[in-house]
């Protein structure tokens, strides 16, 4: 079975600090990709990424950054946190036309 | 502007009854997915459907694909309130301006079956 590890389930920063959120897989995928969630607006995408070093922007991609310097590691960072990013972070993998097997997410508050 | 729309967002049924949830898109694509998302949990893969006239079935829930329409409908048979989460489609852009396995998410069906 795809395992996709999130480091965080529940983490909780102050405005202003510098976030990062971790983001393993081990089935080799060459896709992987960050998402936030927010009740009524659904998944938006924010980064993704297709190979190792290269990077996409998604839909929200304002007030992050990512890397992604190894084939199984997707970092997601939130250069400056504000409170307007509090939500549920959802890190995804993928391979080919198959589906995207998702992590258990992390619920970021930031105070 | 490429969408994904589902109806309904809300939908409360009895035990026992069918029901059936739309999922709506502006692409041409032929690629597309079913998620499952229970509460405080994340995105369970339910169905892929790669083809016009794909019909995948897992227990009480059947999905299919038409293409043509850009339709595609997840049907739930002699509900059960083990079946209550959020459901999801999503559509893959592949071809539209997007990488292979990028998908653009509708905004979910949240289910809730009661005795």
């Amino acid at each position: 079975d795809v395992k996709v590890t999130q480091s965080s389930r529940y983490l909780v920063k102050r405005t202003g600090e510098k976030v990062f959120l971790e983001c393993v897989q081990d089935m080799d995928h060459e896709n992987m990709f960050w998402y936030r969630q927010d009740p009524g607006l659904g998944l938006r995408l924010i980064y993704f990424s297709y190979d190792v070093k290269m990077k996409e922007k998604g839909d929200i991609p304002e007030g992050y950054s990512v890397s992604r310097e190894k084939k199984e590691r997707f970092s997601l960072i939130l250069e400056s946190a504000s409170t307007n990013q509090t939500s549920m972070y959802l890190c995804a993998s993928s391979t080919g036309n198959q589906p995207q097997h998702f992590g258990d997410g992390t619920r970021l508050s930031i105070l | 502007e490429l969408k994904v729309e589902q109806n309904p967002l809300f939908l409360s049924m009895q035990e026992g009854k069918n029901y059936t949830i739309y999922c709506n898109y502006s692409t041409t694509s032929d690629r597309l997915y079913w998620y499952r998302q229970d509460p405080g949990k994340s995105l369970e893969s339910l169905f892929v459907l790669l083809s016009n006239g794909a019909v995948k079935q897992e227990g009480r829930l059947m999905a299919s694909l038409d293409t043509k329409a850009r339709l595609s409908t997840l049907h739930i048979t002699a509900a059960v309130h083990d079946l209550s989460a959020t459901y999801f489609c999503a559509v893959d852009i592949w071809g539209y301006g997007g990488s292979q396995g990028n998908l653009i998410f509708g905004k979910g069906t949240k289910l809730s079956v009661k005795p």
